[in-house]
């Protein structure tokens, strides 16, 4: 069952950030939270994750709150490539169970 | 590095008729997975391999046996199609990373349309 709830779709305008929040209000302490993005009908793409502390890497920063039943994808400066499906997943050891996730529209 | 490599691209079926998906990866991963995703819809995981040797039901397995034959490779059977089975099928391998966390490769997919 998916663990998350994520808004159905949001645009964002070119050059601004994008900030994509997700619920998981159910998380237990050992699971991870993961963000991955599907551009068109690709196969999905890892973008990023993290367990307590907010994370940063070269696509994207994750933060997530101290009680972790919610974090947030920020992508710092949106383009239109980054249109996209993007899935906030809840787990643990090497199984996944993705949501219907949030469509991202980035706006000329 | 091809990656996780899915063959073929598209299929179609008539109901009844069966096929095999075949998976590869290049990756030297140890656990390899099946989804569908159903048109608007998220991923499913329907089997998965956590090692060679290994196989184990996901969410969603009715209708599907696996196979995994050797490290590279996992492969997906449907033995008597049914038009429920009108999907997109993605494999895909994974990577431990540090802790208990793991990063999922994906191929292409493979549509199939069964009537």
């Amino acid at each position: 069952d998916a663990k998350t709830t994520q808004p159905p779709s949001m645009d964002c305008a070119e050059g601004r950030a994008a900030n994509l929040p997700c619920n998981h209000s159910t998380i237990s302490g050992n699971e991870y939270v993961y963000w991955y993005r599907q551009i068109h009908s690709q196969g999905p793409q890892y973008i990023i994750h993290g367990l307590k502390n907010n994370e940063t890497n070269e696509m994207a920063s994750l933060i997530i709150t101290e009680d972790r039943k919610s974090s947030t994808l920020i992508l710092p400066h949106a383009t239109l490539r980054d249109t996209a499906v993007y899935y906030c997943i809840v787990g643990v050891s090497n199984q996944f169970y993705f949501g219907t996730g949030t469509s991202l529209t980035v706006i000329p | 590095n091809a990656g996780v490599t899915q063959t073929p691209k598209f299929q179609v079926l008539k109901t009844g008729q069966s096929m095999t998906l075949q998976c590869a990866q290049d990756m030297n991963h140890n656990s390899m997975y099946w989804y569908r995703q159903d048109p608007g819809m998220g991923l499913r995981l329907i089997y998965y391999s956590a090692s060679e040797g290994t196989t184990d039901k996901g969410e969603v397995p009715n209708g599907y046996n696996v196979s995994r034959l050797n490290k590279r490779e996992f492969s997906l059977r449907l033995e008597s199609a049914a038009p429920s089975q009108t999907s997109v099928y993605f494999c895909a391998s994974s990577l431990r990373l540090a802790g208990d966390a793991y990063e999922q490769y994906f191929g292409p997919g493979t549509r199939l349309t069964v009537t």
